[in-house]
């Protein structure tokens, strides 16, 4: 069973802290790595992708790869309170290799 | 603001009503999908439709109809649905399916079964 694993939180982080998201997934051959944010009662938004190893950054977000450890981060920097939400990790290597979410990290960051 | 509108946002209805779920994108993509979300729980993939065909079905009860009358379009009709299908139905959209590509999602269509 191919699976993704967040920690669910709930992660408290104050006002301009960095807050850190983890992930790790056990599909050797999974490509392709998404993270989601979700806020309550909407629709998952898709925030950052990255498929190769090393850093990928966008304005205050950097995605972390490191498929020999099978794991991805997100680090959010100067985190607001309008960051608060649900944070998905989805990797690839589902049916067909469509994808596989993770159960979600609730992230609160306090004012 | 999403590229893929699904309507209704909202449904209400009993278990013995037949409605539909409609969902559009216009990015061109070959491929669709519908997924069903629980509160507190990560999205479950229903369907997948690739160039207009049913490539994945996950199992799921025949209560649940998908149809794809063309790319741009994707629908779920609904027949004598159970209390437990109340749910957030999320459309999707990828240029290909299985792909690894990313995934981009409608706004949702929070239904209520009676």
């Amino acid at each position: 069973q191919k699976e993704v694993e967040q920690n669910s939180g709930p992660l408290s982080v104050p006002e301009g802290a960095i807050a850190s998201l983890n992930c790790t997934y056990s599909d050797r051959v999974s490509q392709s790595f998404f993270w989601y944010r979700q806020y309550s009662g909407k629709s998952p938004e898709l925030i950052m992708s990255i498929y190769s190893n090393g850093d990928k950054e966008d304005g205050r977000f950097t995605a972390q790869l490191n498929k020999a450890s099978q794991y991805v981060s997100l680090l959010i920097r100067d985190s607001q309170p309008s960051d608060s939400a649900t944070y998905l990790c989805a990797v690839n290597g589902g049916s067909q290799g469509n994808l596989i979410f993770g159960k979600g990290t609730k992230l609160s960051v306090k004012p | 603001d999403t590229e893929v509108t699904q309507t209704p946002k909202h449904l209400v209805m009993g278990m013995t009503n037949k409605k539909s779920l409609k969902c559009e994108q216009h990015m061109g993509h070959r491929a669709m999908y519908w997924y069903k979300q629980k509160a507190k729980k990560p999205p479950e993939l229903m369907f997948v439709y690739s160039y207009e065909k049913l490539s994945i079905n996950e199992s799921v009860p025949s209560r649940f109809s998908p149809e794809c009358p063309n790319s741009s379009l994707l629908n779920l009709h609904l027949h004598a649905l159970q209390p437990e299908d109340s749910a957030l139905y999320l459309c999707a959209s990828s240029q290909v399916a299985g792909a690894g590509g990313e995934l981009f999602f409608g706004e949702g269509s929070r239904l209520t079964v009676l």
